[in-house]
């Protein structure tokens, strides 16, 4: 079965770091590029950041450019986020998904909370 | 400000017709990308719903189409059945921002 498990998430202070990781399996990981989408509570979904299937192209949004790295591990079927510096406005449940057009795997998120 | 618009809302009866509109601009949808659409159920992770503008993964019912043009693209649902009650977003690749969201659409089955 594909499937994807995001861990990480938790409380964390205004000005704090955290790391999230998502595990795939089902599927050969290393031949499709990941994302990570994020979605505040009560709002719609945003696109946070873009990894190809070889680590070669990346990209961010200007949101969190400068503060996430998104870094990927093909040897242990695994994708992560780097999250720096964060903010109140980043307290949202994260997914990673697979692909970018479409993205037709979504694992079911992990609650990142940012608040003192 | 999503950078594709989406009704916030729309409502129909059961085995109605009902159409989400998603508009775009010359970056993304304009710019010949594709568009897809996904099904949120209330508190559960996105599902893809089209793919490829018009194509259905399986297991969709065919009850669910989508169309694109110019800078515009739209998901039909004919037979409105209660378990459509979801929110529902379009997704795009813009030239400049990569990947894009609609702002998302709360489909209510009267």
């Amino acid at each position: 079965e594909v499937q994807l498990v995001e861990s990480g998430g938790g409380l964390v202070q205004p000005g704090g770091s955290l790391r999230l990781s998502c595990a795939a399996s089902g599927f050969t990981f290393s031949s499709y590029s990941m994302n990570w989408v994020r979605q505040a509570p009560g709002k719609g979904l945003e696109w946070v950041s873009y990894i190809s299937s070889s680590s070669s192209t990346i990209y961010y949004a200007d949101s969190v450019k400068g503060r996430f790295t998104i870094s990927r591990d093909n040897a242990k079927n695994s994708l992560y986020l780097q999250m720096n510096s964060l903010r109140a406005e980043d307290t949202a449940v994260y997914y990673c998904a697979r692909d970018l057009s479409p993205m037709d795997v979504w694992g079911k998120g992990t609650t990142v909370t940012v608040s003192s | 400000q999503s950078v594709l618009t989406q009704p916030p809302s729309v409502s129909g009866a059961p085995g109605q017709r009902v159409t989400i509109s998603c508009t775009g601009s010359s970056s993304n949808i304009g710019a010949g990308y594709d568009v897809h659409w996904y099904q949120q159920l209330p508190g559960t992770a996105p599902k893809l719903l089209i793919y490829g503008n018009s194509n259905r993964p399986s297991g969709v019912p065919d009850r669910f189409s989508g169309s694109k043009s110019g800078t515009s693209a739209s998901l039909a649902i004919t037979g409105l059945q209660a378990e459509d009650e979801a929110d529902y977003y379009c997704q795009s690749y813009d030239s400049s921002l990569r990947g894009v969201f609609g702002g998302g659409t709360k489909l209510t089955v009267l």
